[in-house]
């Protein structure tokens, strides 16, 4: 079952905070967060796992409830080029990812 | 440094036709992902495999097939492709099917089936 992301879309201007939530009905193991613009691949943003450890290549958090299996990805002071559509990863206990459906992210000058 | 590649980047076939998607990686990751794209379903496994000869389903394989005679390579096939088949796909691969690995994604395959 994929996990639930919210919102589905969101706008913004330049500077506004955001922040995009992913809930899993299974258990969490780990989150994977990806970032993909139109038209490209989707390229990893972050990983949170169990026990609090969180692996990211860009200055964004994020946060693992493990108790309600959820997560939230939080960009702060956004910039045009946050744009795109952000999809959370369902890590379960073999490791594969379970993607959800995505969040539309648009950021305006 | 190739990386991950996908041939070919655009495919139009025609309903019933056996049609082949291209997955090459460089890193000589162990495993290997196929995903499928699709407006208000986001990214979906299709099939995936651990190693070279190693294959498993994923959340939609039929209508697909998977073979896997060399580590870099991931070929997919649609034996009699079908209209909702159209699709993005995308390959991908990581070093381990660990919590912690990172998935690297190709670059896609647009596919239109007439």
């Amino acid at each position: 079952q994929q996990p639930v992301q919210s919102p589905q879309a969101v706008i913004l201007r330049e500077g506004e905070d955001a922040v995009i939530n992913c809930s899993s009905s299974k258990a969490l193991y780990s989150v994977h967060w990806y970032r993909q613009k139109h038209g490209e691949a989707p390229v990893f943003l972050m990983i949170l796992l169990k026990g609090g450890e969180q692996k990211g290549h860009e200055k964004i958090s994020a946060s693992f409830n493990e108790k309600k299996q959820q997560s939230s990805l939080y960009l702060t002071a956004s910039q045009l080029s946050y744009s795109g559509t952000y999809f959370c990863g369902a890590g379960g206990s073999q490791g594969n990812l379970i993607f959800g459906k995505g969040t539309k992210l648009s950021v305006k000058p | 440094d190739a990386g991950i590649t996908q041939s070919p980047r655009y495919k139009i076939t025609e309903t019933g036709r056996q049609v082949t998607l291209m997955c090459h990686q460089t890193w000589s990751h162990s495993y290997m992902f196929w995903y499928r794209q699709d407006l208000g379903h986001g990214l979906r496994l299709i099939y995936y495999s651990a190693a070279a000869d190693i294959t498993d389903k994923g959340e939609v394989p039929d209508g697909y097939v998977v073979s896997r005679s060399k580590t870099e390579n991931f070929p997919l096939t649609l034996e009699s492709a079908t209209r909702s088949q159209t699709s993005v796909y995308f390959c991908a691969s990581s070093q381990e099917v660990r919590r912690t690995d990172t998935q690297y994604f190709g670059p896609g395959t647009r596919l239109t089936v007439l």
